[in-house]
């Protein structure tokens, strides 16, 4: 089927708004990860959810980012109160069960700008 | 401390030769290694995973394991002008208590020369 989905594309908004990234992941997948890139690094872990709850939510920066996967398909990450430091590419991966043997396969990301 | 270590290149390698890319890991207990391919502004695709000791080949693609030396490589034979991109490691570390996030080097930046 399809791969893993991610809207919008780009983002561009204004130091202090709120922002919400949707990531549709691969039909089937119950596994779903959120990342997040900056330029010249590697992707940084910010939440896993095993169907609809947040399983490690360890990577979350600080309490302004939140996110939700409600009947354990499609998953929005929430930032509030944006600040420039959050601009970064927004990745989602999706894979077939949780386990050390399941690969993750990423979506195309969100970059989000915050001016 | 970087759990994950990966030389940033760039790695400049001539078109037909075998192109090494080298990854250090700090968790001993670490069992699950990713490579992933990602070409400028898009994202990473999975290329090559291992999980014991040894080589495992694909097509052109070699990767190659020593939980000894807490090392995994890979190798890319007859390179091809395409196969340019940034090359990220990605491991599961131990003890994540049921989470199988992925750790991630900064990548090795290959340039495949005609």
């Amino acid at each position: 089927g399809a791969g893993v989905s991610q809207t919008p594309s780009n983002k561009v908004t204004e130091k202090g708004k709120y922002v919400e990234l949707r990531c549709d992941p691969i039909s089937g997948h119950t596994a779903l990860y959120w990342y997040r890139q900056s330029l010249g690094q590697g992707p940084e872990f910010l939440i896993y959810f095993q169907g609809t709850g947040a399983a490690d939510d360890s990577g979350l920066p600080n309490d302004r980012f939140f996110a939700v996967r409600p009947e354990g398909s499609v998953s929005t990450l929430k930032i509030q109160r944006t600040e420039r430091g959050d601009s970064a590419v927004y990745l989602c991966a999706s894979s077939n069960d949780r386990g050390l043997n399941q690969p993750q396969h990423f979506g195309d990301g969100t970059r989000l700008s915050i001016l | 401390q970087k759990e994950v270590e990966q030389n940033s290149g760039p790695l400049s390698v001539p078109e037909g030769a075998i192109a090494s890319l080298n990854c250090t890991y700090s968790d001993r207990g670490s069992q699950s290694f990713f490579w992933y391919r990602q070409y400028s502004g898009k994202s990473p695709e999975l290329i090559m995973s291992i999980y014991s000791n040894g080589d495992k080949e694909d097509g052109r693609f070699t990767a190659q394991l020593n939980k000894a030396s807490q090392y995994v490589s890979l190798l890319i034979r007859d390179s091809q002008p395409s196969d340019s991109a940034t090359y990220l490691c990605a491991v599961i570390l131990s003890g994540g208590a049921g989470s199988y996030q992925l750790t991630f080097g900064k990548g090795t930046k290959l340039s495949v020369i005609p």
